[in-house]
């Protein structure tokens, strides 16, 4: 099946440090990706939504400055947390998705990416 | 207002009990997801359905469009099946609009 490959899995930082995050559609073209952010034991929260040669579209509340959002090809993305603080340590997702305008389309996802900030 | 209800919140069960998950959502729907996140945070697209019932192994999922709730079904619940298990759903754009999830714990 499609396969969506998040890097990295774990990452520990001290506080001021710029963090990417990639996610990579291995078997398919991506048109667009979703970047999630999960805090414990709550749900998914959409942060943004990147499409391929456009700019990401930003959930209310998520700063485009601090979350920079790359969708430079339809089979990668990245996430940059720039100049990190402990209050951004979290579980970062990213789901990849093809558009279909006709019918929805099964979302598949990464790995996820544990950013912890010291 | 888009909204997905899960329930329960948290279900245990001795290993080989038939497990039910249940989700309602609001009206507007254009498709359901079931997903699986594991312990380590990844997570499983299980089914996507906008009606009737779709079976996987030991996984079924059934919606019912009428009443605006889906249920997903584990039959022989095995350790393994321990996990959170989410309910989602389109409501006319690619966006997912989550439930809270159900933390399921399957005893040896």
């Amino acid at each position: 099946g499609a396969v969506v490959s998040q890097h990295p899995s774990r990452v520990i930082c001290k506080s001021g440090t710029s963090v990417k995050i990639e996610c990579r559609s291995l078997d398919f073209q991506a048109t667009t990706m979703f970047w999630y952010r999960q805090f414990p034991k709550q749900s998914l929260m959409l942060m943004a939504t990147s499409n391929e040669g456009s700019k990401a579209t930003y959930e209310q509340g998520v700063e485009k400055d601090k979350f920079l959002i790359n969708h430079a090809s339809l089979t990668l993305s990245t996430l940059t947390v720039t100049s990190a603080h402990p209050e951004d340590s979290s579980f970062y997702i990213c789901s990849a998705g093809t558009r279909n305008p006709y019918s929805n389309q099964p979302q598949h996802f990464g790995d996820g990416t544990r950013l912890s900030i010291l | 207002k888009n909204e997905v209800e899960q329930s329960p919140q948290n279900l245990t069960a001795q290993e080989g009990e038939f497990i039910t998950i249940n989700c309602s959502y609001s009206v507007g729907i254009s498709a359901l997801h079931w997903l699986q996140q594991h312990p380590g945070g990844g997570i499983v697209s299980l089914f996507m359905l906008s009606s009737g019932k779709k079976k996987h192994g030991r996984l079924i999922a059934t919606i019912n469009i009428q009443e605006k709730h889906s249920s997903l079904h584990i039959t022989a619940s095995h350790p393994r099946d321990s996990a959170v298990y989410i309910c989602a759903g389109n409501f006319g754009n690619e966006k997912l609009t989550f439930g809270t999830g159900t933390r399921l714990t399957i005893i040896p």
